[in-house]
């Protein structure tokens, strides 16, 4: 069974501050990942993709990949309360993806 | 441009209902998904078609069908649905890269 994990959550940060979001991965063959936001009754919405090991940075948001330990996360630095949201961890392996059941971030004022 | 159409955005419908979800992208992406999603949980995969054609069918009841009319276009046929069918119905587009581009969603509840 091909599963990725995520801590549930609640995820509280002050405003201001760098929220971190963590997913394995249990197929060693993902070759694709990424990380997507989703509002309440909304659809989610992509916000970062990874292929390779390291890091990938863009505006506020840092995603790391680590292949040997199956481990993605996701940084948000300076979170804003406009980040509350669900974050969803997916990988892939071409059609096949495999979402996470996703983080509940919420940043308080 | 990386917009996916969904219409309708909100559907009720009874058990003895035919309706369709329609799903449209011009970004010429070749693989095309359907995914459902309950509250609170991730989305759920149904089909996917590549080149216009099935090519994952998830084990959905067959009061779920899928159609791909063309390279752009989408639809999800349903009949005789139940009331733990009702939830937001997701499609999405695969991207060059891999990524899966999402629409709006289509809000459907089964009476």
């Amino acid at each position: 069974q091909k599963e990725v994990e995520q801590n549930s959550g609640p995820l509280s940060v002050p405003e201001g501050a760098i929220a971190s979001l963590n997913c394995t991965y249990s197929d060693r063959v993902s070759q694709s990942f990424f990380w997507y936001r989703q509002y309440s009754g909304k659809s989610p919405e992509l916000i970062m993709s990874i292929y390779s090991n390291g890091d990938k940075e863009d505006g506020r948001f840092t995603a790391q990949l680590n292949k040997a330990s199956q481990y993605v996360s996701l940084l948000i630095r300076d979170s804003q309360p406009s980040d509350s949201a669900t974050y969803l961890c997916a990988s892939s392996n071409g059609q096949n993806f495999v979402f996470g059941p996703g983080t509940r971030l919420s940043v308080l004022p | 441009d990386t917009e996916v159409t969904q219409t309708p955005k909100h559907l009720v419908m009874g058990m003895t209902n035919k309706k369709s979800l329609k799903c449209e992208q011009h970004m010429g992406h070749r693989a095309m998904y359907w995914y459902k999603q309950k509250a609170k949980k991730p989305p759920e995969l149904m089909f996917v078609y590549s080149y216009e054609k099935l090519s994952i069918n998830e084990s959905v009841p067959s009061r779920f069908s899928p159609e791909c009319p063309n390279s752009s276009l989408l639809n999800l046929h349903l009949h005789a649905l139940q009331p733990e069918d009702s939830a937001l119905y997701l499609c999405a587009s695969q991207g060059g890269t891999g990524e899966l581009f999402f629409g709006e969603g289509s809000r459907l509840t089964v009476l």
